[in-house]
């Protein structure tokens, strides 16, 4: 069965420093990856999603970027983290073939910027 | 942008009463989903209608679609304790890019 770990649960930084946030999916190939941040009490805002291996689209401009270095890894990395980069942050695989398969989420990781 | 928009924010009842959400959209889709959150935990999906359907049941929940709408219900029947989550949609363009809604909190009183 397919799993997907998403790590570190929790993680506090201080403004100005670096972030990396790591998620790998077990038990299937080539899937379709996806970075989400969730603000308190707020709805699910879509931050990067990679069909592929180098394969990566980013739909908001921000000091974020992603990179999917093995088929079934995404990062998410920030050189310098902001205030406003606190928030649950959340990562997903769906199916990469056809276009009616869910999203399966990890358990997220909440980052607080100090 | 938010995709989809959750009416009601929140919502509260009693045990055993049906719980109903709805989603509104603003482009074609190819499919819409719903998904559970419990506080602090990922989400899980829940049921997936597509574009050309107009209703679906999966045990306790029936989801129902107008595309001429664009919008969206879940109904929970004989709601539990157990259901109190937030629920969100999501759509899907058929470009693999999931939108989510802002989400229903729904609180289920024992």
């Amino acid at each position: 069965s397919q799993t997907i770990h998403q790590w570190p649960a929790t993680l506090v930084q201080p403004v100005g420093s670096p972030l990396s946030l790591e998620c790998t999916v077990e038990g299937t190939s080539n899937p379709n990856l996806y970075w989400y941040r969730q603000a308190a009490g707020r709805g699910l805002q879509l931050l990067f999603y990679s069909v592929g291996i180098g394969q990566i689209s980013s739909e908001v401009p921000q000091n974020l970027s992603a990179s999917r270095p093995q088929d079934r890894q995404f990062i998410l990395s920030s050189k310098k983290l902001l205030l406003s980069d606190s928030g649950f942050y959340l990562c997903a695989w769906s199916v990469s073939t056809g276009s009616f398969s869910p999203l399966h989420f990890g358990n997220g990781t909440r980052l607080t910027v100090t | 942008s938010q995709q989809g928009e959750e009416d009601p924010q929140a919502l509260s009842i009693q045990e055993g009463e049906n719980a109903t959400m709805n989603c509104s959209y603003k482009t074609s889709i190819n499919n819409l989903q719903w998904y559970r959150q419990n506080s602090g935990r990922g989400l899980v999906h829940l049921i997936l209608i597509r574009s050309n359907e107009r209703e679906k049941h999966s045990g306790r929940l029936r989801v129902t679609l107008d595309t001429s709408k664009k919008s969206s219900s879940l109904l929970i029947t004989a709601s539990r304790a157990a259901d109190t989550a937030s629920y969100f949609c999501a759509t899907d363009s058929g470009t693999y890019k999931y939108i989510f809604g802002t989400g229903t909190r729904l609180k289920v009183l024992a």
